[in-house]
């Protein structure tokens, strides 16, 4: 079974400090995502990356950054926490062969808090 | 570009009733239609998917959805719900060629006793 493994499942910040949520998947796959899910408004896109070293805005960067130094790890950045910023994160990936059909995997997610 | 509604924010029935929820996509060009699942304080777990070929397509846990291009939905179906059924339901489109998913704003099924 795939398994995408988010580090945290709960983290209570302060506002202002800098946060890292981290995100492992032992299939090799290529494609890794980072989401935040928010009620009423579904799962949005804030970064992705097709491959190490390499990384694409979603739809609402703003405020994170990421870094995947090893194909396995994909990880979200929040420079200076936000209270804006209180949300679930979902981490996924997928493959990136021609019989993947864009299927991606999720982890447990992590209920971010910054007060 | 891509998009999906899921009419309804929260759908409710009672056990052994038939479940319905609804999607609607767009899209360009054929698509890859998917619906998870996700139950509470977990992540997303795929239920079904359609790609091409047989427009109904079977997923787990007795769903079913059928993909009708003349509509332009993809409709979520069960024939008898189950109290273990009450979840948060996502329809999502494949955006073409990136493998991007693009998500509806979910649907809430509860499932009274």
């Amino acid at each position: 079974d795939v398994k995408v493994t988010q580090s945290s499942r709960y983290l209570v910040k302060r506002t202002g400090e800098k946060v890292f949520l981290e995100c492992v998947q032992d299939m090799d796959h290529e494609n890794m995502f980072w989401y935040r899910q928010d009620p009423g408004l579904g799962l949005r896109l804030i970064y992705f990356s097709y491959d190490v070293k390499m990384k694409e805005k979603g739809d609402i960067p703003e405020g994170y950054s990421v870094s995947r130094e090893k194909k396995e790890r994909f990880s979200l950045i929040l420079e200076s926490a936000s209270t804006n910023q209180t949300s679930m994160y979902l981490c996924a990936s997928s493959s990136a062969g021609t019989g993947a059909l864009d299927i991606q995997y999720f982890g447990a997610g992590t209920r971010l808090s910054v007060l | 570009a891509q998009s999906v509604t899921q009419l309804g924010s929260h759908v409710s029935v009672s056990e052994g009733a038939l479940v319905l929820l609804r999607c609607n996509y767009s899209s360009s060009v054929p698509p890859y239609l998917f619906w998870y699942v996700q139950y509470p304080n977990q992540g997303l777990q795929l239920l079904l998917k359609y790609t091409t070929g047989a427009t109904l397509v079977k997923g787990i846990n007795g769903f079913e959805a059928e993909f009708k291009k003349s509509e332009t939905s993809f409709h979520l179906t069960k024939p008898s719900a189950h109290m273990s059924d009450a979840a948060e339901y996502f329809c999502a489109v494949s955006e073409s060629n990136t493998g991007k998913l693009i998500f509806g704003q979910g649907t809430t099924l509860q499932v009274k006793p």
